[in-house]
């Protein structure tokens, strides 16, 4: 299994809205990552988990939060998000340390708030 | 601060054009490299990548990008590319041993039939 799988594909939520983005991986990558993609933009790291411990969180509001349960699952909090947090997020796993393949990235989860 | 550059943000190139897309980073140490597309509406998709040794490398669908450390660059080539290859590419870098990948805004490329 060389996927990286994100559910749901499309998510539409409230701003008083409580969810959860989930990311499932089952090829013994340690190392699992959430990146936020505007339009036309290029993707943006927000959070790094390296044996299932949280190693970078580059300064993201508490609305979101991440869990990283096992080796193989991560989720993605959403609380009292923002219409300006209406984006693609994506999921991505490596190998740990140089991670020589580079990144496996999901299909994403497309988020609006209204 | 580490930062990538992609000059050109649309490309339009005829079929069996031959393609080069530029990358810039500024970065003053040991760095992996990375060129990533992403076709419509799919996810990122690794083309190829640089760590060390021979400075021409060569990915998937026929593309190759060459690393300049001298110049900072590492542009992607394709000697004749095809409609499949409509989509945005992005050039990525990362410091060695670190987690964090910086991406280029990226480059939409539409190839006409």
């Amino acid at each position: 299994d060389t996927e990286v799988t994100q559910t749901p594909k499309h998510l539409v939520m409230g701003m008083t809205n409580k969810k959860s983005l989930k990311c499932e991986q089952h090829m013994g990558h340690r190392a699992m990552y959430w990146y936020k993609q505007k339009a036309k933009k290029p993707p943006e790291l927000m959070f790094v988990y390296s044996y299932e411990k949280l190693s970078i969180n580059e300064s993201v509001p508490s609305r979101f939060s991440p869990e990283c349960p096992n080796s193989s699952l991560l989720n993605l909090h959403l609380h009292a998000l923002q219409p300006e947090d209406s984006a693609l997020y994506l999921c991505a796993s490596s190998q740990v340390g140089q991670g020589r393949d580079g990144y496996t990235f999901g299909s994403g989860t497309r988020l609006t708030v209204v | 601060a580490q930062s990538v550059s992609q000059h050109n943000h649309h490309v339009i190139l005829s079929e069996a054009a031959s393609l080069e897309l530029g990358c810039n980073y500024s970065y003053g140490g040991t760095v992996n490299l990375f060129w990533y597309v992403q076709y419509p509406g799919q996810h990122l998709q690794l083309l190829l990548k640089y760590f060390s040794g021979d400075p021409l490398v060569k990915g998937i669908k026929g593309f190759e990008a060459e690393f300049i450390k001298s110049k900072f660059s590492f542009n992607l080539r394709k000697p004749s590319v095809q409609w499949s290859d409509t989509a945005e590419y992005f050039c990525a870098v990362r410091s060695s041993g670190t987690y964090k990948y910086i991406f280029g805004t990226g480059t939409r490329l539409k190839v006409l039939a």
